[in-house]
Parts: structure tokens; C-alpha cells; sequence
């Protein structure tokens, strides 16, 4: 049983590029989250979305950022017109059960690190 | 403001040392997660707990939901037990965790 899924693991971009990050959940697994950790501060969350569905973006910056979780395939996480400030790593996180039940638990994959020149 | 604070930041130990890690927020919470990240490395959940002590191998992770305070305890520490944990909480409301900013461990053969 693979665990959560990220690529790439490096992704280099120059100012305004597009980004694309993807995560693909442990199997089985419905509910995914996304998280960004700056250099030198702690995760913070961004997205939690459930197939097709985004049930809470409030930690996503209003513009140039979108996330995606569709029926099939991975879910997304696009940057659009990257800037130097966005350089971070960002980490996918699934779990069996929705955000908001007692026992869920969150598998981490080992995160994409985007380097903005 | 952040709503969970770790200490130490940083700590160094010798090799089979006792370690302990602190944990304290200021929400109320319905489960609280350790996690280990290794440098440049992904994140391993180590512990979920919401009440009491739970143990696995050399790690024993407690909390006290009344004093809103968690520790993890590492017990005869080795250099591969190196990286920084990270604390996170999940409040009652809401779908985020809030995470510390975490301690950097280093056990020194």
C-alpha cells in the first residue's frame, strides 16, 4: 500500500511561470490537505478538498493559487505567476476520514520544494 | 500569536540520553498530532493522541487536556532519532490543524 504521493519533489521556476504540484492520496483515501512550510516557519494549512469538492480554503491565498481534486487523477495545486515569495515547500496530506471525525489521522507525502528564481 | 508553542527550539543530547520535547497551545482541541521531519525530508505522523500517554518503541508521547500542554519523550536517544518534530493540533471547530514551529533535535554519538 503505497503512501501519499508528490511530484515532482524539486520544481524550479523564474517569476511568473506557472506552477503545478500534484499529490496522490494513500488508496482509499478521499480527503486531502494541503499545507506550505516557508523557510524557517512551521506548516501552515492552505486547502482541504474531498473529491471534486474544496471544503475549506480559507488558509489559500486569494489569487494566483487554486487546488483541484478531481474523480480521477491526483490532486492539483496550481500557482499561477509565481513570485519569489512563494518558495516553499508544500506538503499533501490524506486521511480515510473527513477533517472533522475523532480518530483523523493524516499521512504526509514527502512534499515538492519550489524554488522561484 | 501562535496557538501552539514548542520548547526547546533547538537541543543537542549525547547519545543515550533521556530527551523530552514540550508542547503547549492555547485552543481547545479535539486530538493533537507529533510529527518527525528529517532535513529535506518528508513528514512521518509518530503520534495522534487526545487524551492520556501512548508509547511506541523508545518514544512516549502524553498530553493534558486540562493544562492544554503535550510531551514527547525519547527514551536511550541515537543519532538516527535526529530531525526536528513538529507539534500539531486539531481544534474542535474547524478543518485545519495549527502546527509549532517545532525542535530541532541533534543526538550526538
Amino acid at each position: 500500500n503505497a503512501g501519499v504521493m508528490q511530484n515532482p519533489r524539486h520544481l524550479v521556476r523564474r517569476r511568473g511561470q506557472e506552477a503545478r504540484l500534484r499529490c496522490s492520496p494513500m488508496k482509499g483515501h478521499s480527503h486531502v490537505y494541503w499545507y506550505r512550510q516557508l523557510p524557517e516557519e512551521g506548516l501552515k494549512f492552505m486547502v482541504y478538498l474531498q473529491k471534486e469538492n474544496i471544503i475549506d480554503e480559507s488558509g489559500m491565498p486569494k489569487e494566483r493559487f487554486s487546488a483541484e481534486f478531481p474523480k480521477e487523477g491526483p490532486s492539483i495545486l496550481r500557482i499561477q505567476q509565481v513570485v519569489r515569495g512563494d518558495s516553499a515547500a508544500y506538503f499533501c496530506a490524506s486521511s480515510l476520514q473527513s477533517a472533522g471525525a475523532v480518530n483523523n489521522e493524516q499521512f504526509f507525502g514527502p512534499g515538492t520544494r519550489l524554488t522561484v528564481l | 500569536k501562535n496557538e501552539v508553542e514548542q520548547s526547546p527550539q533547538n537541543l543537542t543530547a549525547q547519545e543515550g540520553e533521556f530527551i523530552t520535547i514540550n508542547c503547549s497551545y492555547s485552543v481547545g482541541i479535539s486530538a493533537l498530532h507529533w510529527l518527525q521531519q528529517h532535513p529535506g525530508g518528508g513528514i512521518v505522523s509518530l503520534f495522534m493522541l487526545s487524551s492520556g500517554k501512548k508509547k511506541h518503541g523508545r518514544l512516549i508521547a502524553t498530553i493534558n487536556i486540562q493544562e492544554k500542554h503535550s510531551s514527547l519523550h525519547i527514551t536511550a536517544s541515537h543519532p538516527r532519532d535526529s530531525a526536528v518534530y513538529i507539534c500539531a493540533v486539531r481544534p474542535h471547530t474547524g478543518n485545519q490543524f495549527y502546527f509549532g514551529t517545532g525542535t530541532s533535535l541533534t543526538v550526538i554519538p
